[in-house]
């Protein structure tokens, strides 16, 4: 079974508007990481914005923030006032046993976001 | 620089070549990885290390393998290379702990033809 599920193989918005990616995670565990990564054409992998399981606050970074519903299992992206400079693919991972460490990053398929002017 | 450093950035090798992809890290990192990118797939988890001497399979290794004989290397080798492993690889690294994020290479283009 896929542990990160993201819904929107592709998605647009208006320029400085606000758009939502969607995840999804499965795990057992109670101690996990969720990261967000943009990547844009060039091909590099960049780290926005991390979300820790026992963190009661929602992750904010920016213009990034990190919309977490445990219960849920949801971990949204939320780019506040898009710039055409967001248009680049994003990607939702996890890591389990989060505190314990030693375990691996999986990633979800992506989510190609294009910001139109 | 501290960062990852992926060598080389773009490769061709024909089928049955074997080769080596470097990775190499200045961080102190304990742990290291390996991913192949495919168009529609996302990132799988090729092998990891979480120290020198300790490796570990991930998602997708049959065709690839991996030894960690310093903290700061993690090279991954093609021993008889297919079509199928034409992909974009990356190396990331981090520590075993904590919630910052993974440190990526700039990723090696790989075309087996």
């Amino acid at each position: 079974a896929q542990k990160i599920t993201q819904t929107q193989p592709g998605m647009f918005v208006q320029e400085k508007e606000a758009v939502t990616l969607d995840c999804t995670y499965d795990t057992s565990d109670q101690s996990y990481g969720l990261f967000w990564y943009k990547q844009p054409s060039s091909g590099e992998m960049i780290f926005l914005i991390y979300q820790g399981s026992y963190d009661e606050q929602n992750a904010t970074e920016g213009r990034y923030s990190l919309n977490f519903q445990k219960a849920r299992k949801s971990a949204n992206l939320v780019i506040s006032a898009s710039q055409l400079g967001d248009s680049a693919m994003y990607f939702c991972a996890m890591r389990e046993g989060f505190h314990s460490g030693n375990t691996p990053l999986v990633f979800g398929k992506g989510t190609r976001l294009s910001v139109i002017a | 620089n501290a960062g990852v450093t992926q060598t080389p950035k773009f490769q061709v090798l024909k089928t049955g070549q074997s080769m080596t992809l470097q990775c190499a890290q200045d961080m102190n990192h304990e742990y290291m990885s390996w991913y192949r990118q495919d168009p529609g797939m996302g990132l799988r988890l090729i092998h990891y290390s979480v120290g020198a001497g300790i490796t570990d399979q991930g998602e997708v290794p049959n065709g690839y393998n991996v030894s960690r004989s310093t903290t700061e290397d993690f090279p991954l080798r093609l021993l008889s290379a297919a079509p199928s492993q034409t992909s974009v690889y990356f190396c990331a690294s981090t520590y075993n702990r904590g919630s910052l994020g993974y440190t990526f290479g700039s990723g090696t283009r790989l075309t087996v033809v």
